[in-house]
C-alpha cells in the first residue's frame, strides 16, 4: 500500500512552547489530509480536514488557532500545536489520500507535555 | 448521526485460538467497510476493505464479513499469534460528506501464550 510518513514519533516538550509534527506522502500526491487525536484507549478523533492550498476545515470544538494545519504541498502536512499545555499530550496520528481513494495513516506521534 | 459500535470492548484469547469480533454500524449512505488493525503506539494499518456488494474478504488469517442489509460486519483471527495482540478498529465510509470516515471504538485484542 501506499506509505505515510509521519515525524517525530515521539515528541517532550515544556508547557508554554510551540510543537510542529510533519506528515508526508511518500508515493502519492496527498490532495487531503486528515489529522486525528488519539487518548488512551479510545477511538480516533477527527480534528481537521486540509485540502491542498486551501485552508483547512475544522471539527467543531478543535481550536483552530492553537492548532494550526498547513497543506502547502501536495506530499507535506503539518500540524502546529502553539502554546501546548499538558492536557494537549495525546497521541497524534495523520491519513492522507489522492482523491477519494483510500486514506493510509501515519505512524503516529506521541506528544507530551511538561 | 452516523455511528459505528464494536463488541466485545476487549478480549484475551490463548495463542492459536479462534475470534470473531463484531461492528454495527448506522452510516448512509454507505461506502465502504474497512478493518485496521493499529499496535501500540502506532498508526492504524489497513486489513480488509469491502463495498457494498461484497459478503467476505480474507487477509491471510483475517477474515472479514460484511452484511449491508443488517448493517453489520465481523472480524475473524484464525489461529491467532501473539503478533495478533493490538487494537482492531472497524471504520465505516459514507458515500456523502467527502467520504467522511465514522471509527469505531476498537476492540483490543490479548493474545496469551
Amino acid at each position: 500500500g501506499a506509505v505515510v510518513s509521519q515525524h517525530p514519533s515521539r515528541v517532550i516538550c515544556k508547557s508554554g512552547t510551540s510543537v510542529k509534527i510533519e506528515c508526508r506522502s511518500l508515493d502519492f500526491q496527498a490532495t487531503t489530509m486528515f489529522w486525528y487525536r488519539q487518548f488512551p484507549k479510545q477511538s480516533l478523533m477527527l480534528m481537521a480536514t486540509s485540502n491542498e492550498g486551501s485552508k483547512a476545515t475544522y471539527e467543531q470544538g478543535v481550536e483552530k488557532d492553537k492548532f494550526l494545519i498547513n497543506h502547502a504541498s501536495l506530499t507535506l502536512s503539518t500540524l502546529t500545536v502553539t502554546s501546548a499545555h499538558p492536557e494537549d499530550s495525546s497521541f497524534y496520528i495523520c491519513s492522507a489520500r489522492e482523491g477519494h481513494t483510500e486514506a493510509f495513516f501515519g505512524q503516529g506521534t506521541r506528544l507530551t507535555v511538561v | 448521526k452516523n455511528q459505528v459500535e464494536q463488541s466485545p470492548q476487549s478480549l484475551i484469547i490463548l495463542e492459536g485460538k479462534n475470534c470473531t469480533l463484531q461492528c454495527n454500524y448506522t452510516v448512509s449512505p454507505f461506502s465502504n467497510l474497512r478493518w485496521y488493525k493499529q499496535d501500540t503506539g502506532r498508526g492504524p494499518v489497513s486489513l480488509t476493505i469491502m463495498t457494498f456488494s461484497e459478503n467476505t474478504k480474507s487477509n491471510g488469517r483475517y477474515t472479514a464479513t460484511l452484511d449491508a442489509d443488517t448493517k453489520q460486519s465481523s472480524l475473524h483471527i484464525t489461529a491467532s499469534q501473539l503478533s495478533d495482540s493490538a487494537s482492531y478498529i472497524c471504520v465505516v465510509s459514507a458515500m456523502a460528506d467527502d467520504y467522511k470516515l465514522s471509527f469505531g471504538a476498537g476492540t483490543t485484542v490479548t493474545v496469551r501464550a
